[in-house]
């Protein structure tokens, strides 16, 4: 089945060091977000690619960065992990950016100690 | 930007009873209006979704209504079950960008 994927389901790190999160699509679907999730809260909006093209939201923190190596593939990277990162982390996919609908992912539980 | 509110925070139902929930939004821009179920550990998922050209959609159990003059829509669950029970999301997106806004979510409790 067409799906978005996310590896690992739950990840454990320790304050400041990096960790990278991976999303994967089989969708083939012009467009991934990521959004962070806390506890009890709304999805927010980090960043999206169309294609390669790489959006930031303004109020994103600069210790987050993405990458989409090909259409199939994002990673969210986390360069110096604080304990208020921890949360969980959503990919989305869309078909193109006025393609309403948004696919998403089970999510990374990430902890940080 | 856009502002999206989300009425109750918690809605407690017995299995079999309707179970309404609200959002208003801010900017008569946004034109699509989904809702997401979010069960626990799991991403969300949609359920239904409505443009700003239709004032009502209905899937089964599950309809959604848009009132534009006053920038509300509800989501309405009739005939609930346990299975239903989840943390809703509505969200707004403006037109001509594939941004989501968010509401905080509704947690719906079905009692059997």
């Amino acid at each position: 089945d067409a799906m978005v994927i996310q590896n690992p389901r739950y990840q454990v790190t320790q304050f400041g060091k990096p960790v990278t999160l991976s999303c994967s699509q089989t969708l083939n679907h012009n467009v991934m977000y990521w959004y962070q999730q806390k506890s009890s809260q709304a999805p927010k909006l980090l960043f999206h690619y169309y294609d390669k093209d790489f959006n930031n939201e303004a109020d994103t923190p600069d210790n987050f960065q993405s990458r989409r190596p090909n259409t199939s593939f994002c990673f969210l990277d986390i360069r110096s992990p604080g304990l208020g990162d921890a949360a969980m982390y959503l990919c989305a996919t869309s078909i193109s950016d006025r393609e309403y609908e948004q696919y998403f992912g089970p999510g990374t539980r990430l902890t940080v100690t | 930007g856009e502002n999206v509110e989300q009425h109750p925070s918690t809605l407690s139902v017995q299995e079999g009873d309707s179970a309404v929930i609200k959002c208003t939004y801010s900017d008569s821009a946004s034109n699509y209006f989904p809702w997401y179920k979010q069960e626990l550990g799991k991403g969300p998922q949609l359920i239904i979704d409505i443009r700003s050209n239709v004032g009502e959609k209905k899937d089964q159990r599950i309809a959604v209504t848009l009132n534009k003059t006053a920038k509300h829509f509800s989501l309405h669950i009739t005939e609930t079950q346990p299975e239903d029970s989840a943390v809703y999301f509505c969200a707004a997106s403006l037109y001509n960008f594939n941004k989501f806004y968010f509401g905080s979510g509704t947690k719906l409790n079905v009692k059997p």
